[in-house]
């Protein structure tokens, strides 16, 4: 069981919907949660982070923490044809190693 | 705003040669963290240094050392290459405020390494 799952997709959604991205995690000890946006041949792109349970909004973000089910989502409200990318889940694993889920790639149609 | 700058963007090596990337981190980012991306793969942390020390190692092959210099420039050096190298590598940095949980990172735009 990988570290840090996420469903692969890909993930398809109309322009002006809501896309949801989840993962999960098996080390219930991880305490700092990133989402990262990737498009084909760029580097990874923060786009939140997370540290407490709850919710946590930014513009059309919004990043979702559970701890106890060890589970952290990613909402985008009002999708755009831009957004379509891979979204990576990342955890702290201790100290400074990060461990990425294998990602989730959302296709917005418009 | 400055943003983490790596060189070379593009390098072609033959196997079993020596090949050094190197990264130059967002100006007073104390961490320095490497990441080997291969095709439809996700990122797959290396190693990391803390302030010109090493902080954590990740699946790093024996073959690849890195270190992080006076100025926080880092260099990932990488000997008797195989064609499995073959990989987009990241260079990562963030300004540390705590040890206790890893803090955001800025990637830069990475080196895509080809093993022929």
């Amino acid at each position: 069981q990988k570290e840090v799952e996420q469903n692969s997709g890909p993930l398809s959604v109309p322009e002006g919907a809501i896309a949801s991205l989840n993962c999960t995690y098996s080390d219930r000890g991880s305490q700092s949660f990133f989402w990262y946006r990737q498009y084909s041949g760029k580097s990874p792109e923060l786009i939140m982070f997370i540290y407490s349970n709850g919710d946590k909004e930014d513009g059309r973000f919004t990043a979702q923490l559970n701890k106890a089910s060890q589970y952290v989502s990613l909402l985008i409200r009002d999708s755009q044809p831009s957004d379509s990318a891979t979204y990576l889940c990342a955890v702290g694993a201790g100290g400074f190693k990060t461990i990425f889920g294998a990602g989730t790639r959302l296709f917005v149609k418009a | 705003a400055a943003g983490v700058i790596q060189s070379p963007r593009h390098l072609i090596k033959e196997k079993r040669e020596t090949a050094t990337l190197k990264c130059y981190p967002i100006p007073r980012h104390d961490t320095v963290y490497w990441y080997q991306q291969g095709p439809g793969q996700d990122p797959q942390f290396l190693i990391s240094f803390y302030e010109k020390m090493q902080s954590d190692k990740g699946s790093i092959p024996d073959r690849f050392s890195a270190q992080q210099f006076s100025d926080y420039h880092s260099e990932l050096n990488m000997s008797s290459l195989e064609l499995g190298d073959s990989a987009l590598y990241f260079c990562a940095s963030s300004a540390t405020r705590t040890r206790d949980a890893t803090n955001e990172q800025f990637f830069g735009p990475g080196t895509r390494l080809t093993v022929l």
